[in-house]
């Protein structure tokens, strides 16, 4: 089984500042791991994925994600927000490379930038 | 990527009616998949949608609540049959075809009354 964890429902930044969502991962066989953005009344897009590789892997505009198998962690940073980051971002684990079996999300984690 | 559409994009809906909600995509793919948001909450998958075979249900749904028709390669549908306020929810779609990402169709708003 596997399972996500997402530290922060909500995480407030300045326009300007960095802004980190922490992902925790659980699970008994390699993962694969997803970032997906939901802006407000919109379906998920893909932020970026870590499948095997690189573990710091970029993605859409200007986030990135380090996979730290040690840590368990896939946390999502991107170095200086903007007001059209306002979101809420899941984390989401799989056992395969597309996704292509069962997605498991986290909560989600709503992130709010001020000007 | 590819395209994805869903209808409606919101509805109301009176308690122990029907809706069934489609799902179009502008390429032929191998997967689709239903999932459910209930407000404030995180997804959970429905049910995984095959062509020409019976829909995978999760735990916790069953067919007789949620059938699902996936009649070719670019459509589905899923019906929420009825319908009590705790259906409210956002129903999303998302496809998959082989090896590549799941993506997201817009959402289903649904509120039961």
């Amino acid at each position: 089984a596997q399972s996500v964890t997402q530290l922060g429902s909500h995480v407030s930044v300045s326009e300007g500042a960095l802004v980190l969502l922490r992902c925790n991962y659980s699970s008994s066989v390699p993962p694969y791991l997803f970032w997906y953005v939901q802006y407000p009344n919109q379906g998920l897009q893909l932020l970026l994925k870590y499948t095997t590789g690189a573990t710091l892997v970029k993605g859409i505009n200007g986030f990135e994600a380090e996979f730290k198998k040690s840590e368990t962690s896939f946390h999502l940073t991107k170095p200086s927000a903007h007001m059209s980051d306002a979101a809420e971002y899941f984390c989401a684990v799989s056992v395969t490379p597309s996704g292509y079996s069962t997605l498991t999300f986290g909560k989600g984690t709503m992130l709010l930038v001020s000007p | 990527s590819a395209v994805i559409s869903q209808k409606p994009s919101r509805d109301i809906c009176q308690r122990g009616t029907s809706l069934t909600i489609q799902c179009q995509v502008d390429s032929q793919v191998t997967m689709m998949f239903w999932y459910r948001q209930q407000p404030g909450q995180s997804l959970t998958l429905i049910a995984t949608a095959n062509q020409g075979s019976e829909a995978t249900y999760e735990s916790g749904f069953v067919i007789d609540k949620f059938p699902i028709s996936r009649p070719n390669l670019t459509f589905s549908t899923l019906t929420v049959s009825n319908m009590s306020p705790e259906d409210s929810s956002i129903y999303l779609c998302s496809v998959a075809h082989l090896q590549e990402t799941q993506y997201f169709g817009p959402g289903t708003r649904l509120l039961v009354l």
